[in-house]
């Protein structure tokens, strides 16, 4: 079965300081997609970013890059210059192509002021 | 605008009263599913649906029914509540299509808070 493990609960971080969010998976398939979404207080689920297992460069959106170690099936998530728009529920999640989606349990964020 | 929409957002009703959480996306998607948040569970599937009249179940299917019969919508049926079913609900959807950039990532709704008394 495929599995999703964020070993982090809880996590904070002050204002304009970096974290970094854990994420490992697993699965046999070779041919992947991995998630990073965002809930909010307002509950919308927004997605992040996104990596496509078969390409080696980490994915980058603005302040936010992961740390892609595909042999390791590890997927963190670094938060740079947090701003307190960045508190929310962080989730990691895979697909194997065309196949479903499986959720991390999440890491509640709080930037601290 | 691309949305998801699924309605109600919050629903309070007593066991066994019969009641469905609807759900209708307008980006054409063939793939459309329901999960549901727990704390410390993070989100579960119940149903997912590959494309109109075909659906299947997920992790967590117990008690609950769906049907596909339009692309677009993809209603959640709870036949007889039960507490155990009070959860905060969401429904989603993605286009899936080969391995293209746009396609695979799920696009949620703003998601239904139910208490089942």
């Amino acid at each position: 079965a495929q599995t999703v493990t964020q070993s982090q609960p809880e996590m904070s971080v002050q204002e304009a300081e970096t974290v970094t969010l854990s994420c490992t998976y697993d699965t046999s398939e070779n041919n992947y997609y991995l998630f990073w979404y965002k809930q909010p207080p307002s509950r919308q689920m927004i997605l992040v970013i996104r990596q496509e297992a078969y390409k080696q460069q980490n994915a980058t959106e603005n302040r936010f890059s992961v740390n892609f170690q595909k042999a390791a099936k590890s997927f963190s998530l670094k938060i740079s210059d947090s701003q307190l728009g960045d508190t929310a529920m962080y989730f990691c999640a895979f697909m194997i192509y065309g196949q479903n989606f499986v959720f991390g349990p999440g890491t509640r964020l709080s930037v601290l002021p | 605008e691309a949305q998801v929409t699924q309605n109600p957002r919050y629903l309070i009703t007593v066991t066994g009263k019969k009641l469905t959480v609807t759900c209708s996306q307008n980006m054409n998607h063939e793939y459309m599913s329901w999960y549901r948040q727990d704390p410390g569970l993070g989100l579960r599937q119940i149903y997912y649906s590959m494309n109109v009249e075909v659906t299947d179940k997920g992790d967590v299917p117990e008690g609950y029914k769906v049907s596909r019969k339009e692309k677009r919508n993809f209603p959640l049926i709870l036949e007889s509540p039960s507490p155990n079913q009070t959860s905060l609900y969401f429904c989603a959807s993605r286009d899936g299509q080969g391995q293209s950039s746009g396609a695979n990532v799920l696009t949620f709704g703003a998601g239904s808070r139910l208490t089942v008394l």
